[in-house]
Parts: C-alpha cells; structure tokens; sequence
C-alpha cells in the first residue's frame, strides 16, 4: 500500500463546475499538507499548503485536511479551462527536511 | 527572481552509460531536493542536500547519487544507466527559514535511455 493515494482520474468538468480533488494517506506523522499543479512540460508549482488540520481558502481554491481520517481535499471553484492541468497532493514531516511524499496526480480537464 | 535552472533540458543515453545532471537553486536556497517523475510511479523522492550535506534518501539503488557544492547548485549522477532509469528528473529548492512552504521546481531534465 502507498503512503499517498490519489486517484489518477482523468477527470473531466465543463467550465464553471466545482472539482473536488482528494487524497489520503496512512502515516499519521505528516503534519504539513499541500497541493501542487503540474502544466504539461512544467515542474510542479505549489498550489496551497496547511499545516496540521483545518481548512485555508485562497481565491477559488479551497484546501481541507482532516488528520483523523487521514484524509486531505482540494476544491476548485468557477473552474476554467486553465485550470487543466495535473493535480498532485503531497505530504511531508514537520521536521527533519523537506522530503515530501507525493500522490500520483490526479489529471483534470476542465472543458469550456 | 531568477527560479530553479536544470540544464540539460533532454538527454538521450545508451544503457550501461552514465549522465549527471545539473541544478541550480533559487538564491538564498541551500535545501535542494531531487525527484524521479514517471507515468507509472509518479513522484519518487531521490535525495535531499542542505549545505552540502546528504540529509535525507529515498529509496533508489546506489546508482544513482548526487551532491551540492557550497554555492548550493547540486548534480545528480547516474551510472551504469538502464532502461528504466528512462524518466523526468526534477530539481526543487526549499528556503530553510520557511519550512511552511513547499519547494519550487524547475522545469526538469528529461532522460531517455536507449
């Protein structure tokens, strides 16, 4: 079993739909969670991070952890067609480094 | 700011040939990180340097090693290369003073093996 499970989708939305994104994880340890977004031929660029439980809104984003189900979700409001790209949640420890355990990205199609 | 560089942007190799490639962090970054990207495996964490220091590795083979010179740019090498090693390699920075946020990558090098 993977320490992160993300479905890998694709999944596919017409503009202006809500898209829940979501990811759960087995090591109870990880105390910082983020989301990152992936355009074809990019590196991955940091989307929204939370530390430990709780929920952060950024714009049309909305990020929510819930550490006793281990379990971690990214909303995306008014989605727009920029908005495909991969969708990838990560993890990681709140000390020693910042090697960060990732899902496998979940591929979203947002058609207009 | 100038952002994470990888050079070369693609390589194309032959098995049993060795490649390193080349990362120059964000300025002010010492924490370097380094990620092998795969269709079927997905993000897989290599190594992390901070002030040319190994601090933490994944689970790869011996192969596959890297290093951080005190500028803070790091190379990642590969011997004795296989087809599998065949994958996007990403370099991604951190700023210790910010362990709330997360890396910044680069654009990555892609490695064929042939």
């Amino acid at each position: 079993q993977k320490e992160v499970e993300q479905d890998p989708g694709p999944l596919s939305v017409p503009e202006g739909a809500i898209v829940s994104l979501n990811c759960t994880y087995s090591n109870s340890a990880f105390q910082y969670f983020m989301w990152y977004r992936q355009y074809s031929r990019k590196g991955p660029e940091l989307l929204m991070y939370t530390y430990s439980s709780g929920n952060k809104e950024d714009g049309r984003f909305t990020a929510q952890v819930d550490k006793s189900s281990k379990y971690i979700s990214l909303f995306i409001r008014d989605s727009q067609p920029s908005d495909s790209a991969t969708y990838l949640c990560a993890m990681r420890l709140a000390t020693g480094g910042f090697k960060t355990i990732f899902g496998a990205g979940t591929r979203l199609f947002v058609k207009a | 700011k100038a952002g994470v560089t990888q050079t070369p942007r693609y390589l194309i190799k032959t098995r049993g040939q060795q490649v390193t490639l080349s990362c120059s962090p964000i300025s002010g970054h010492r924490s370097v990180s380094w990620y092998q990207q795969t269709p079927g495996q997905g993000l897989q964490f290599l190594f992390e340097y901070f002030s040319e220091t190994q601090r933490n590795k994944g689970n790869f083979p011996g192969r596959f090693s890297g290093r951080q010179f005190s500028n803070s740019r790091s190379e990642m090498n590969v011997s004795t290369l296989e087809l599998g090693d065949s994958a996007l390699y990403l370099c991604a920075s951190s700023l210790e003073a910010e362990l709330h946020y997360g890396y910044t990558f680069g654009s990555g090098t892609r490695l064929t093996v042939v």
